[in-house]
C-alpha cells in the first residue's frame, strides 16, 4: 500500500509553541502532499515537496523529506489556535493516485 | 470559502431513494475527482476524470455512478444505497491528473442513508 502513516494520531500543544507532524510510506513516490482540514470542512493543500526535494517552506510551515527513510515532516512554528485541525499527508505515486495517510489531529489551546 | 462548490451540503435519503450529488469549478482544470471520507478516517479515492473521460475506478459498487456532463461540472448519481454508504463525499480538480499540481477541494456533501 502506498498509505502513508502519520504519527503522532493526535497532537495537543498551547499556543506559540511548535508543532511536529511526521508522515513514513512504503513505496517510492512522486511527490508527497500536506493538507489540512477544519471539523467538517474540504482538505485545503498545503505543501507539496517533489521526491528530488529536501526541504520546503512556505510561512509558518517547513517540510522535509528523507526519500532514503521513506519519510516526511511537517513543522508549523509559533503555532495559533486557528491552526486546530487534522492534517494528513498524501502520496503520489507513479500510477497518478493521491493516496491519504490516516492524519494527525493537532488542537493548540488558547 | 473554496473554488470548488458541492450541493447539497447535507442529503438523507432512504435505501430505495435516487439522488445526485453535484460539482462544479471555474478554475480551468481538467481532472476532477471523487472521495469517500468516513468519521475520523483519511479520504479514499473512488474516480477520476481526465479530460471528462473516466480514468480511474477503484472497484466501487454500481450504485455509484459518476458524469462528467463537461469539464466544469462533475456528477455522482446514487441509487440503492446502503447504510455503510453513509459519509463524507468529497469532490477535488487539479490542473491535470497525473501532474505536480495540487488538488483542490470542496467542503463535501454530507449523505446520510436511513
Amino acid at each position: 500500500s502506498q498509505q502513508g502513516e502519520e504519527d503522532p494520531q493526535a497532537l495537543s500543544i498551547q499556543e506559540g509553541e511548535n508543532a511536529t507532524m511526521n508522515c513514513s510510506y512504503k513505496t517510492s513516490i512522486n511527490n508527497l502532499q500536506w493538507y489540512r482540514q477544519n471539523s467538517g470542512r474540504g482538505l485545503v493543500h498545503l505543501i507539496l515537496i517533489r521526491s528530488n526535494e529536501r526541504e520546503k517552506h512556505s510561512g509558518r510551515l517547513r517540510v522535509t523529506l528523507d526519500t532514503s527513510k521513506k519519510s516526511s515532516s511537517l513543522l508549523i512554528t509559533a503555532s495559533r489556535a486557528a491552526d486546530t485541525a487534522s492534517y494528513f499527508c498524501a502520496i503520489r505515486g507513479s500510477n497518478y493516485k493521491l493516496t491519504f495517510g490516516k492524519g494527525t489531529l493537532l488542537t493548540v489551546n488558547p | 470559502d473554496t473554488e470548488v462548490t458541492q450541493t447539497p451540503k447535507h442529503l438523507v435519503m432512504g435505501m430505495t431513494n435516487k439522488k445526485s450529488l453535484k460539482c462544479e469549478q471555474h478554475m480551468g482544470h481538467r481532472a476532477m475527482y471523487w472521495y469517500k471520507q468516513k468519521a475520523k478516517k483519511p479520504p479514499e479515492l473512488m474516480f477520476v476524470y481526465s479530460y471528462e473521460k473516466l480514468s480511474i475506478n477503484e472497484s466501487v459498487p454500481s450504485r455509484f455512478s459518476p458524469e462528467c456532463p463537461n469539464s466544469s461540472l462533475l456528477n455522482l448519481h446514487l441509487h440503492a444505497l446502503q447504510p455503510e454508504d453513509s459519509a463524507l463525499y468529497l469532490c477535488a480538480s487539479s490542473q491535470v491528473s497525473g501532474s505536480n499540481q495540487p488538488q483542490h477541494f470542496g467542503d463535501g456533501t454530507r449523505l446520510s442513508i436511513l
